[in-house]
């Protein structure tokens, strides 16, 4: 089975904290990508990565930045947190062979006080 | 752009009873299309996908869906629900050229079923 670890349950943070959350999958998967979940708003991802050191912006980059140093992990950055960025926060994986079925991790729920 | 719709926040029905839960997708080309379900405090799970082929497709956990793409939809759908099939369900299509391999979501729909 394919797995996808999300380094933290649950964080809480201070405004203006700089926030990683880590996630890795073990399945050689060429693409990871970064989501946010709101209550009424669904999942809206943020930055995606279809392969190591590259990225691409997704729906809602803004004050967000990813690094994807090695293929099975990928990072989400919060480089100055706000309480807006309070929320549920999902990483998941595919393979292009897999017709891009993704994987999701368990997910951070991540309060900025 | 790609857009998924889902246009019921909750959906309630009776254990042993059909239940449907609704869909419906705006993209250029044919579409991939995905179901997945949300237990509480976990992550997304794949239930089934239409790519091509029979407009009905079966999945995990006996659900299946209908690709309707003269109405745009992508129903999904089980002949007899479960308490146990309570949870969160999203809807997502990709285009099968172009945008690269993002998934745009549904808000998602509540299912709750009932003894």
């Amino acid at each position: 089975d394919v797995k996808v670890t999300q380094s933290s349950r649950y964080l809480v943070k201070r405004t203006g904290e700089k926030v990683f959350l880590e996630c890795v999958q073990d399945m050689d998967h060429e693409n990871m990508f970064w989501y946010r979940q709101d209550p009424g708003l669904g999942l809206r991802l943020i930055y995606f990565s279809y392969d190591v050191k590259m990225k691409e912006k997704g729906d809602i980059p803004e004050g967000y930045s990813v690094s994807r140093e090695k293929k099975e992990r990928f990072s989400l950055i919060l480089e100055s947190a706000s309480t807006n960025q309070t929320s549920m926060y999902l990483c998941a994986s595919s393979l292009w062979a897999q017709g891009n079925i993704q994987y999701f991790g368990a997910g951070t729920r991540l309060s900025v006080l | 752009a790609q857009s998924v719709a889902q246009p019921e926040d909750q959906v309630n029905v009776a254990e042993g009873n059909p239940l449907t839960v609704k869909c419906t997708y705006s993209v250029s080309g044919n579409p991939y299309l995905f179901w997945y379900v949300q237990y509480p405090n976990r992550g997304l799970q794949f239930l089934l996908k239409y790519i091509t082929g029979d407009n009905l497709v079966k999945g995990s956990y006996g659900f299946e869906a209908e690709f309707n793409k003269s109405q745009t939809s992508f129903h999904l759908k089980k002949p007899s629900a479960l308490v146990s099939d309570s949870a969160l369900y999203f809807c997502a299509v990709r285009a099968l050229t172009g945008g690269g391999n993002k998934l745009t979501f549904g808000t998602g729909t509540q299912l709750k079923v009932e003894l």
